[in-house]
């Protein structure tokens, strides 16, 4: 079945260095959707950026991604951290499969820490 | 933006216990989820629904039964709560690979 692996549990930035989440995904299907959610403490998990478009960047709130198809990745990137992005960070793949749907897979989660 | 609501927020039970979880979507999606999140394994579906009287296992549906009786509304059912049950679960609800929506949160303890 398909699976989505993040590398890092936790990720420890000084606020201002640049944030680059891990994700690298497996599935049988040609054309994976990847998606980034995040959580944030006490608050609901939400979409942070999605992409099907193979070599395409998504941006969304300052952070970027690229779904890598010869490579199976979607890393999250940002330019420079700050203190509100500490959250929790999931990687979700799923697949449309002729019109009919395709449940999503979550990655295991990278927590993000900022610090000042 | 969809609504999705969970009751309760917390719930204490003890091992053996009857627990139901309830969740109702106020945005006319057709898919719901009940999911749990637990440390180092991030969110695991446990059971969805494409409509009302639809069920559909999930990747984790032991010790879990659930049931949608409208399009709204999606009830996650323990009959004999066990202590690895003990966890945060997450209603959601969607369109066909559309955004994802999230209810609050149920955290659940099993004693």
């Amino acid at each position: 079945g398909d699976s989505v692996t993040q590398t890092e549990g936790l990720v420890t930035l000084t606020e201002g260095l640049p944030v680059m989440l891990n994700c690298t995904y497996q599935t049988i299907y040609s054309n994976p959707f990847l998606f980034w959610y995040v959580h944030y403490l006490n608050e609901s998990p939400r979409l942070l950026l999605k992409s099907s478009t193979d070599n395409k960047r998504t941006e969304h709130q300052g952070f970027h991604a690229t779904l890598h198809k010869s490579s199976s990745s979607f890393h999250l990137q940002k330019s420079s951290a700050q203190l509100s992005d500490s959250a929790l960070y999931y990687c979700a793949l799923s697949a449309l499969l002729s019109g009919s749907f395709n449940k999503l897979t979550f990655g295991a989660g990278t927590r993000l820490a900022v610090c000042p | 933006e969809a609504a999705v609501t969970q009751s309760p927020r917390n719930k204490v039970t003890v091992t053996g216990g009857n627990v139901t979880l309830s969740c109702r979507q106020t945005n006319s999606h057709n898919y719901m989820y009940w999911y749990r999140q637990d440390t180092g394994h991030g969110l695991r579906l446990i059971h969805y629904s494409y409509g009302a009287g639809n069920l559909q296992i999930g990747d984790v549906p032991d010790g879990y039964k659930a049931t949608r009786t409208t399009q709204e509304d999606f009830f996650l059912l323990l009959e004999l709560a066990s202590p690895s049950q003990t966890s945060l679960y997450f209603c959601a609800s969607s369109d066909v690979l559309e955004t994802l929506y999230f209810g609050s949160g149920t955290r659940l303890t099993v004693l």
